[in-house]
């Protein structure tokens, strides 16, 4: 069964160093997605992407962060001067949904990667 | 703002049927998703409601009442390997941005 990877499963950072997330979204794919969760806290939407570009972003998706789909098959997230906040746990997730297609035979599952443990000391 | 509620924790046993709500205020609304999520793990998709009713997916279903702003997940027959945190995840326009509740642990005991 097809699944969304990420790596590295735990990264370890100081604070004011940049880190790079990766994700492999699920290959037909064309929705991707950051979340992040701070422990025992909700998920927490950061941004979307389709058609190589960011589709939606969050209040917390300020110019530290960016995206990018390097290729055809990576997605990542780029935190640029990590801060102690950043802490997290942070998913990637991959939707199959089209654009301008109605209710019907549209999936609204999105598929979650077992996510990257970032810790900023 | 947008906000999705839901009771922060819910107690029941073996083979019991439990429901849990969520109230939501958003700008704008194309659906309510529900997912799963064990300790350690990552969200999985349960269910997705776009209009009216009850969708039905084996031991879970989930309700939707647009007008009321409210939706339900109505677990049957638990397991223990329901001990989960379930969360809400209303969409506000379509497919690029989700906002989640704060989640409902459930502890499911023998």
């Amino acid at each position: 069964e097809p699944e969304v990877t990420q790596t590295p499963s735990h990264q370890v950072t100081q604070m004011g160093q940049e880190v790079i997330l990766r994700c492999v979204p699920i290959s037909n794919h064309l929705y991707f997605y950051w979340y992040r969760q701070i422990l025992g806290q909700k998920v927490e939407f950061l941004v979307s992407f389709y058609n190589n570009e960011i589709s939606e972003k969050s209040e917390i998706f300020d110019d530290q962060f960016s995206v990018e789909r390097p290729d055809g098959s990576n997605f990542t997230l780029k935190i640029r001067s990590t801060k102690l906040e950043d802490s997290a746990m942070y998913f990637c997730a991959s939707s199959a949904h089209l654009r301008g297609q109605g209710i019907s035979g549209v999936s609204y599952e999105q598929y979650f990667g077992p996510g990257t443990r970032l810790t900023v000391t | 703002g947008q906000s999705l509620e839901q009771p922060s924790e819910v107690t029941a046993v073996e083979g019991a049927i439990v429901q849990i709500n969520c109230t939501y205020q958003t700008s704008g609304f194309y659906g309510l998703s529900w997912y799963q999520q064990h300790d350690g793990g990552a969200p999985t998709f349960l269910s997705y409601n776009a209009l009216d009713g009850l969708e039905e997916t084996g031991r879970f279903s989930s309700f939707l009442s647009r007008s009321d702003s409210y939706g339900y997940l109505l677990l049957q027959e638990l397991q223990m390997k329901d001990s989960a945190s379930y969360f809400c995840a209303a969409s506000p326009g379509g497919f690029n941005k989700f906002y989640f509740g704060s989640g409902t642990k459930l502890n499911v005991k023998p």
